[in-house]
């Protein structure tokens, strides 16, 4: 089945402990991205990656740090945590930057930062 | 300065009937529209595009207009089904731009059976 998958689907943490949530996709996609949703804000883009080790900063990278060793994963770094980063997370992929069908997602990670 | 609007947080309809949600946009340069549609504890799921080309696009129960000249786009759903209830984004990119849709703050549709 064609999907991405993010790991853990929940997370509680506490302030400054490095975290890194996975995100994997089995498409063959060469776009990449990360989201948060925060109520009343809705969804903002915090790093994407348009390949294989080419990656770029979106609205809110602030606090955040991607990889993009392979094609399939996309991990989304949280060296020291703070607890204006909890929120729900999305990674999403799509063949390229291309507009039709946009972005397939992941189902989420909830994290909580305390 | 949220680019992309939806200024209904809301929406409750009668199963059977229309749904209409709204979505506003401030930047001329989009030109490429998405509507999504995301249920509880999942991710959001594609539903229906609209190039800045076209001024209607339609698929099935679904209908999204562009009023180009308002900034405004609407999604139609008829009939509306319980089913249809979820939270729905819309979402912008430019052809110029970059890599990336700016997203709505999304609206609850609610659909009573």
């Amino acid at each position: 089945e064609a999907q991405v998958t993010q790991n853990p689907r929940y997370l509680i943490t506490v302030t400054g402990k490095k975290l890194t949530v996975t995100c994997s996709q089995n498409m063959n996609h060469e776009y990449m991205s990360w989201y948060r949703q925060d109520p009343g804000l809705g969804l903002r883009q915090i790093y994407y990656s348009m390949n294989v080790e080419v990656t770029d900063k979106g609205d809110v990278p602030e606090g955040y740090k991607v990889s993009r060793k392979e094609k399939r994963n996309f991990p989304l770094i949280l060296e020291s945590p703070s607890p204006n980063q909890t929120s729900l997370y999305f990674c999403a992929s799509s063949l390229s930057f291309d507009r039709v069908g946009g972005y397939t997602f992941g189902s989420g990670t909830r994290l909580t930062v305390v | 300065d949220q680019q992309v609007k939806q200024n209904s947080p809301s929406l409750s309809v009668q199963e059977g009937r229309i749904s209409i949600l709204n979505c506003d946009y401030t930047n001329s340069m989009f030109d490429y529209f998405l509507w999504y549609k995301k249920y509880p504890a999942e991710g959001p799921t594609f539903l229906i595009s609209i190039s800045s080309i076209k001024d209607k696009n339609e698929d099935g129960r679904f209908t999204v207009f562009l009023n180009k000249s308002a900034k405004h786009l609407s999604l139609h759903i008829v009939p509306s089904q319980p089913g249809d209830s979820a939270v729905y984004f819309c979402a912008a990119s430019s052809t110029s731009g970059t890599y990336k849709y700016i997203f709505g703050t999304g609206t609850r549709l609610k659909v009573l059976a």
